[in-house]
């Protein structure tokens, strides 16, 4: 069964860079016909996809968010990787790991990590 | 983007009764359309794909409608554990987005 996790810093400063990684178990991140996306929400408020990364490496981001957001895979560890720069008090949220097959949204999810972004 | 509006924000119903959920895409989004249901510290967890296909493990009294703008989940005949928040999602165009959400509410 295909499980994800998510692991990283919980309280970032503003301006700096949130760094999160989702661990992938049960299954390989090389698996064709996948994406592996980011996607948050803030606090008592809805969701908002931030972006994906193909197998092969190829990349989709909100554009909404684009110019802040990079997301990496290592196919060794068999995880990936979100990095938002310049964060503020607005990037306070949860931040879930998931798959999206093809034609089926998205699962499974991570459990999700709260990122907090405060001085 | 397309822009998924979802209503009722929020509907009350009484366990046993049905509850129907609408979402609209401000374009067509064919049939790629997935409803979540969401409670409190969990993260989202896919009910139907593709509008109307359960998933995996999904209880019978959960059925998903329509295609193109207009989608409709209907629970059957409402559980406790069921009562939660909804989101619907289009995976037809890049960027994905999500509804904002129906919360259901035990009347």
């Amino acid at each position: 069964q295909l499980q994800l996790q998510e692991s990283g810093s919980g309280l970032v400063k503003p301006s700096q860079t949130l760094s999160l990684t989702c661990a992938v178990s049960g299954g390989s991140i090389s698996s064709g016909g996948y994406s592996w996306s980011w996607i948050r929400q803030p606090p008592g408020k809805g969701l908002e996809w931030i972006g994906y990364i193909y197998h092969s490496g190829s990349t989709y981001y909100n554009p909404s968010l684009k110019s802040r957001v990079t997301i990496s895979v290592d196919r060794s560890k068999n995880q990936f990787s979100l990095k938002l720069s310049s964060v503020t008090a607005a990037d306070t949220a949860v931040y879930y790991c998931a798959r999206e097959g093809n034609s089926y949204g998205y699962d499974p999810w991570g459990q999700g990590t709260l990122v907090t972004v405060s001085s | 983007e397309i822009v998924m509006t979802q209503s009722p924000a929020t509907l009350s119903v009484s366990p046993g009764e049905r509850a129907t959920l609408s979402c609209r895409a401000s374009q067509s989004v064919s049939s790629n359309l997935a409803w979540y249901q969401q409670k409190p510290g969990q993260a989202p967890r896919l009910l139907i794909y593709g509008a109307s296909t359960r998933a995996t493990g999904i209880p019978a009294r959960f059925s998903g409608s329509g295609s193109g703008t207009e989608f409709t989940l209907t629970i059957s005949s409402l559980q406790s554990e069921d009562f939660a928040v909804y989101y619907c999602q289009q995976y037809n165009n890049w960027p994905r987005s999500f509804g904002q959400g129906t919360r259901l509410e035990i009347k």
